[in-house]
């Protein structure tokens, strides 16, 4: 049950796009497309963003977009606005009913 | 409208228990696989502990087996986490959560435990 791992970083300025990676192995990212993403404001409850890879929930703005390959999954933020400014967890499921964490990136739109 | 209220948090000695509660309200409770996921302070977000719709399966992460016990009363709405032998790394926010097909669809405010002497 070892964490996903994430960059602590990413930033962009205002309209541009970025990317966040979450990598594992094949017993968790790359085994299953139950991969999901959360954005966390501070002092805030984690916020559902994207499950399933790419699929996102109502109301989530399609400017926030989930893919993978092989062992590693990516958000990819679009547009950015400044309120998109927040922590961004990734999640897998691990098997036997487990599900792992990523460390956790902090964005920073400048 | 989706909510799901933490309460039972504080201040406890390690060794100690406590018991937190999560009153679910505005969607079918006993539909759902529900969890309890934690963060400590300044870190990220760690599952803890999930428990099938009727309560007949429970898995925990191997940090907190034998330790803790979710349990769930359907009649009433609720979500529970019983925590004994406490250490001061449980100290953390710790949120219950929906959950669906391995992801977290809706989560609470978070109740914060904090283990110390």
């Amino acid at each position: 049950q070892s964490a996903l791992t994430q960059p602590p970083s990413a930033s962009g300025s205002p309209g541009q796009s970025v990317t966040i990676s979450c990598t594992g192995t094949s017993s968790d990212v790359g085994g299953y497309n139950y991969v999901s993403w959360y954005q966390q404001h501070p002092g805030k409850a984690p916020k559902l963003m994207i499950y399933e890879v790419r699929k996102r929930p109502s109301g989530v703005p399609d400017r926030f977009s989930g893919s993978k390959s092989g062992n590693t999954a990516s958000l990819t933020v679009s547009g950015l606005q400044a309120e998109d400014e927040a922590d961004y967890y990734c999640n897998s499921y691990a098997g036997s009913n487990n599900v792992v964490f990523g460390g956790g990136t902090k964005l920073t739109v400048l | 409208e989706v909510q799901l209220v933490e309460s039972g948090g504080g201040l406890v000695q390690p060794g100690g228990s406590l018991r937190l509660s999560c009153a679910a309200s505005g969607f079918s409770f006993s539909d759902y696989w529900m969890s309890w996921v934690r963060q400590a302070p300044g870190k990220g977000l760690e599952w803890v502990a999930k428990i099938k719709e009727d309560g007949s399966e429970k898995y925990y992460v191997d940090s907190v087996k034998g330790r803790f016990t979710i349990s769930r009363d359907n009649a009433k709405n609720s979500l529970y986490l019983q925590m004994n032998s406490l250490r001061a790394d449980d100290t953390a926010v710790y949120y219950c959560a929906s959950e669906k097909w391995y992801y977290f669809d809706y989560w609470g405010q978070g109740t914060l435990v904090t283990v110390s002497s």
